[in-house]
Formats: C-alpha cells, structure tokens, sequence
C-alpha cells in the first residue's frame, strides 16, 4: 500500500537554527499538510498545500515557517529560526482529494530543540 | 480550543470484548468525522470515517456510530484483539466550508488484554 514518507526520523538543532523536514506523499496525490503534536497535547493543524499554493493554515504557522514542493515528489517544512517550544512531532500528510477523503499520514519527524 | 474531546485518556478490554471509544464535539460545522490508529514511533493509520448525513458505518470489525443531535460518536471494535491495543484518535472536519484541517482530539489509548 502507498505510504508518505518523511525524513528524517529524528531530528537534532541548536535553537536559532534553520531545520528543513522532508515529506514524499503518495505519488497521485494532490493536496499536501503538515500537523504537528507536542509530547502529550493533541494533534495541531500547522498549513495545506495545493497546487504550489498555501490553501489554509493555523495561527501557528507564522512568519518562522514556509512549505515548498521544490518538484514533483517533495514536499517540504522549513523553519527559519528555532525556538524550544518548536520541539515536537511533525506529520505529513496527503489526500488526492478534497472532501470526504481521509488524510494519510507519514510516521513523523521529532524536532528536538536544544 | 476544546472542540473535539475524548473524554477517555485510557481503556482496557479482555480480547474478544467489545471496545467502545467516545468522541464529543462542539462545533456544529463539522461533517466528516474520522477514527485513525496510532502505534508508538508511527504515525497516526486512517481507520474508518462518516459524514454527517450518515449515522453508522461498518468496516470489518469497526463501527462507527455518529449522533448529531447529541454531537457525539463512537467506535465499536468487535472482537478486540491485541494487535488493537494502540492510541486511538477521533478527528473531525468542515469539509462544506472549505476547509482542509482536521481537528483532533488528544486520544484514547487502548489496552486489549489477552
């Protein structure tokens, strides 16, 4: 079965540094998310991605943070200058559509933050 | 922001019970509601979702049951098994509105017994 796949597993930076979190969707796929869940809250939205474009995303999602489909399988989060509270799990997820379809989910990145 | 809630942080079942996961909202806009899986070190599996113009759907073992009026739905596992031990996630969507995110709440983690 097609699985989104993020790297890497784990991720370690200094604060104050840039981090880039890598994502391969399904391959038909056509809109993009990141979520992310910090050790014991929920699941956050964080930004959706269509057609090279940001479509929605949360409060979270400031200046610090930027998406990017550099080509025709990645799908990229970066973000510019890492605080702390950064530290987290980071999902990829993708849909083909838009509707009633579910999200699929990669297995995460931990962001940890020193 | 407490709009999907799973009022339940643990749940334990012998193997071969039914499992019963409850899920509340407060937000009248959602229309599909989804239940994913997730395993440690893994992200969160789709399990089996219904739109709001439903009241149940059935997948294999898992049913989903959706109570507008009470905005409230629920995950039935039967028989459970031990390979359903997991966190269970309940996520909700306002797919009319446009919409792209899904709001989640923060999990039930189930424990089946052998």
């Amino acid at each position: 079965e097609p699985e989104v796949t993020q790297t890497p597993s784990h991720q370690v930076t200094q604060m104050g540094q840039e981090v880039i979190l890598r994502c391969v969707p399904i391959s038909n796929h056509l809109y993009f998310y990141w979520y992310r869940q910090i050790l014991g809250q929920k699941v956050e939205f964080l930004v959706s991605f269509y057609n090279n474009e940001i479509s929605e995303k949360s409060e979270i999602f400031d200046d610090q943070f930027s998406v990017e489909r550099p080509d025709g399988s990645n799908f990229t989060l970066k973000i510019r200058s890492t605080k702390l509270e950064d530290s987290a799990m980071y999902f990829c997820a993708s849909t083909q559509g838009r509707g009633l379809e579910p999200q699929h989910f990669g297995d995460g990145t931990r962001l940890s933050i020193l | 922001d407490q709009q999907v809630k799973q009022n339940s942080p643990s749940l334990s079942v012998q193997e071969g019970r039914i499992s019963i996961l409850n899920c509340d909202y407060t937000n009248s806009m959602f229309d599909y509601f989804l239940w994913y899986k997730k395993y440690p070190a893994e992200g969160p599996t789709f399990l089996i979702s219904i739109s709001s113009i439903k009241d149940k759907n059935e997948d294999g073992r898992f049913t989903v049951f959706l109570n507008k009026s009470a905005k409230h739905l629920s995950l039935h596992i039967v028989p459970s098994q031990p390979g359903d031990s997991a966190v269970y996630f309940c996520a909700a969507d306002h797919t009319q509105g446009g919409s792209e995110k899904l709001v989640f709440g923060k999990g039930t983690k189930l424990t089946v017994n052998p």
